[in-house]
């Protein structure tokens, strides 16, 4: 099956800077890498998705990139705001959906 | 409003003692699953289902049953509950069978097992 490796599993940056948060996977047959947030007490919420034929994608204040040649694609947030702190989870599906470990991410105000 | 309903919310039980978690959306989709999120090990699927009365196993399938006798409905059993299975639990659906559409996930299930 699929494997999905997500890095850093914690992440702290200053209100206002960007983060960036890594992931591969092994099935060269996925086509579909969505991202989700989770919030405390919730269940994870889409935030971005992007499909195998398409590099990068754009939604105000977050982007996501894929290279489907080296197998890993990366979320970027902008400009951040101590809303963004949650635990982002990476994803990658053929036919089934395999999540990465997550990411803990803190905006410090 | 659609949803995904996961109950209960909260749930502290004894080994051995049958119980099952409900699942059910309100959106029509095609695809269902489950997951246990572990710190450190994110979210693991245990089951998951394409169609009415297709199952198929996740990742960690090993003490669960699941059924899908209705389209919205998706329960997760626990014939016989060991500690290891305490663990915050996850319901989602998805439009697409082939789970390549946005997954919606309920509220979660805290399970924890004495």
């Amino acid at each position: 099956g699929e494997n999905v490796e997500q890095h850093p599993s914690t992440l702290s940056v200053q209100e206002g800077d960007s983060a960036v948060i890594k992931c591969t996977y092994s099935d060269s047959a996925s086509n579909y890498f969505p991202w989700y947030k989770q919030e405390l007490g919730k269940g994870p919420q889409l935030i971005i998705d992007i499909r195998s034929n398409v590099g990068e994608k754009k939604d105000q204040r977050i982007a996501v990139t894929l290279n489907k040649t080296a197998k890993h694609f990366s979320l970027h947030i902008t400009e951040t705001q101590p809303e963004d702190s949650a635990v982002y989870f990476c994803a990658a599906s053929f036919t089934n959906l395999f999540f990465g470990t997550g990411t803990r991410l803190t905006v410090i105000p | 409003e659609a949803q995904v309903t996961q109950n209960p919310r909260y749930l502290i039980t004894v080994t051995g003692k049958k119980l099952t978690v409900t699942c059910s959306q309100n959106m029509n989709h095609e695809y269902m699953s489950w997951y246990r999120q572990d710190p450190g090990l994110g979210l693991r699927q245990i089951y998951y289902s394409m169609n009415v009365e297709v199952t198929d196993k996740g990742d960690v399938p090993e003490g669960y049953k699941v059924s899908r006798k209705e389209k919205r409905n998706f329960p997760l059993i626990l014939e016989s509950p060991s500690p290891n299975q305490t663990s915050l639990y996850f319901c989602a659906s998805s439009l697409s069978v082939r789970a390549n559409t946005e997954a919606f996930f309920g509220q979660g299930t805290r399970l924890t097992v004495v």
